[in-house]
């Protein structure tokens, strides 16, 4: 089945403890981001790959990094995580960076930092 | 990129059709309106896109103004299960930026 899978999808850790959540995509696309979503404010992209080595910031990239170094894997890390970054969070893909093709979800990953 | 404008929050009686506008009146000529919905807090879903002709699948019909100014999803017969928070995107088509901006949504209550 093509999908975007996200891992974990629930973590609670505290602040300053390293983390990553890993996001993996089955369906060979160039295209992948991630999304961060808060109540009252939809959802603000983080960073975004348009292919393997190619990533650029979004809306919000402060506190996050991203590597693309697998064209299917793009995992988020949070090198020093805040309480600022409890949220629910997205990664989503397309086969390209057109605007033609369709943006496919993960199921989400939601994280609490106490 | 263009930003969307959304009512917050609609409500639509089961089985009629469901009307949902979107303003993007800073659209460029090679953007792609999208929409799609969130169930709770589940990942969006994928209903609909088009570009500047009106489009139907079996979710939806996209209803995009000749300008492309304004667009309006039509869910034919609501039913319970259609209650969710729906966006309207723009996505550009070819190079450029591509940053995607989403809004706040629309609250979509069907009500029985």
């Amino acid at each position: 089945e093509a999908q975007v899978t996200q891992n974990p999808r629930y973590l609670i850790t505290v602040t300053g403890k390293k983390l990553t959540v890993t996001c993996s995509q089955n369906m060979n696309h160039e295209y992948m981001s991630w999304y961060r979503q808060d109540p009252g404010l939809g959802l603000r992209q983080i960073y975004y790959s348009m292919n393997v080595e190619v990533t650029d910031k979004g809306d919000v990239p402060e506190g996050y990094k991203v590597s693309r170094k697998e064209k299917r894997n793009f995992p988020l890390i949070l090198e020093s995580p805040s309480p600022n970054q409890t949220s629910l969070y997205f990664c989503a893909s397309s086969l390209s960076k057109s605007g033609a093709n369709v943006l496919t979800f993960g199921a989400g990953s939601r994280l609490t930092v106490l | 990129d263009a930003k969307t404008t959304q009512p917050t929050s609609m409500d639509c009686a089961e089985g009629r059709a469901a009307n949902l506008p979107c303003n993007h009146s800073t659209i460029s000529g090679n953007e792609y309106v999208y929409w799609y919905r969130q169930i709770h807090s589940q990942g969006p879903q994928y209903i609909i896109h088009g570009l500047k002709n009106n489009e139907t699948n079996e979710m939806a019909s996209l209803i995009i103004t000749e300008d492309r100014k304004s667009s309006t999803l039509i869910l034919p017969h609501a039913t319970l299960r259609d209650t969710a928070v729906y966006y309207c995107i723009v996505r550009v088509g070819s190079g450029g930026y591509q940053k995607v901006t989403f809004g706040t949504g629309t609250k979509l209550q069907v009500i029985p």
